[in-house]
């Protein structure tokens, strides 16, 4: 089947413009996670889905940045009134939820602010 | 806190020579620890996992990790270094609720 596919794969938008990325994880894949990787830097957890269970939103860096899951689908991460520091490539993950299971990644969104 | 080390920027080795890509991890309940590949413009791709057992576990490309418990460490290790291995390194581990990553290893192999 499909890996994770995630869209846009490139987004570039003005400072202020609200953006929207959205992540297909695998099929059956009920843990989906969000990380953002500065370039030429490591990956930033910022949130985790768990089937139906409450999301762990812990790395969100602020209240700009929110994200949905509609039961073990598609996630779209949002980010409103984007700044210049939101540049990055923005990577989905998804694993069938048992912890000894590797996470499977998609190619990420590359998301330049101007 | 739950952490993981790696702490090399980079790692320059000469093709055919063995590579070794360092990872250390916190003592935080027994994490499950894995190694991952991101080769440029791409996602990152698992090459193999320590759960438990044999300490040393193999994975994809030929690659191994020697997982040490005295030292709280999971080195990445390989043989025989190709030009293609050329790569950002990441060691991660899973401690029960969330992945954390080490901040990666660039690994460079020269011809």
């Amino acid at each position: 089947g499909a890996g994770v596919s995630q869209s846009p794969s490139n987004k570039v938008t003005e400072k202020g413009k609200d953006v929207e990325l959205r992540c297909d994880p695998i099929s059956g894949h009920t843990a989906l996670y969000w990380y953002r990787q500065r370039l030429g830097q490591g990956l930033e957890f910022l949130i985790y889905f768990q089937g139906n269970s409450a999301p762990d939103k812990s790395g969100l860096p602020s209240d700009r940045f929110s994200a949905e899951r509609t039961g073990e689908s598609v996630s779209t991460l949002t980010i409103q009134r984007t700044q210049q520091e939101d540049s990055a490539v923005y990577l989905c993950a998804s694993s069938p939820g048992q912890g000894f299971s590797p996470l499977h990644f998609g190619n990420g969104t590359r998301l330049t602010v101007t | 806190a739950q952490s993981v080390a790696q702490p090399e920027d980079q790692v320059n080795v000469a093709e055919g020579n063995p590579l070794t890509v360092k990872c250390t991890y916190s003592v935080s309940g027994n994490p499950y620890l894995f190694w991952y590949v991101q080769y440029p413009n791409r996602g990152l791709q698992f090459l193999l996992k320590y759960i438990t057992g044999d300490n040393l576990v193999k994975g994809s490309y030929g690659f191994e990790a020697e997982f040490n418990k005295s030292q709280t460490s999971f080195h990445l290790k390989k043989p025989s270094a190709l030009v293609s291995d050329s790569a950002l390194y990441f060691c991660a581990g899973y401690y029960g609720q969330n992945f954390v990553f080490g901040p990666g290893t660039r690994l460079s192999v020269l011809p």
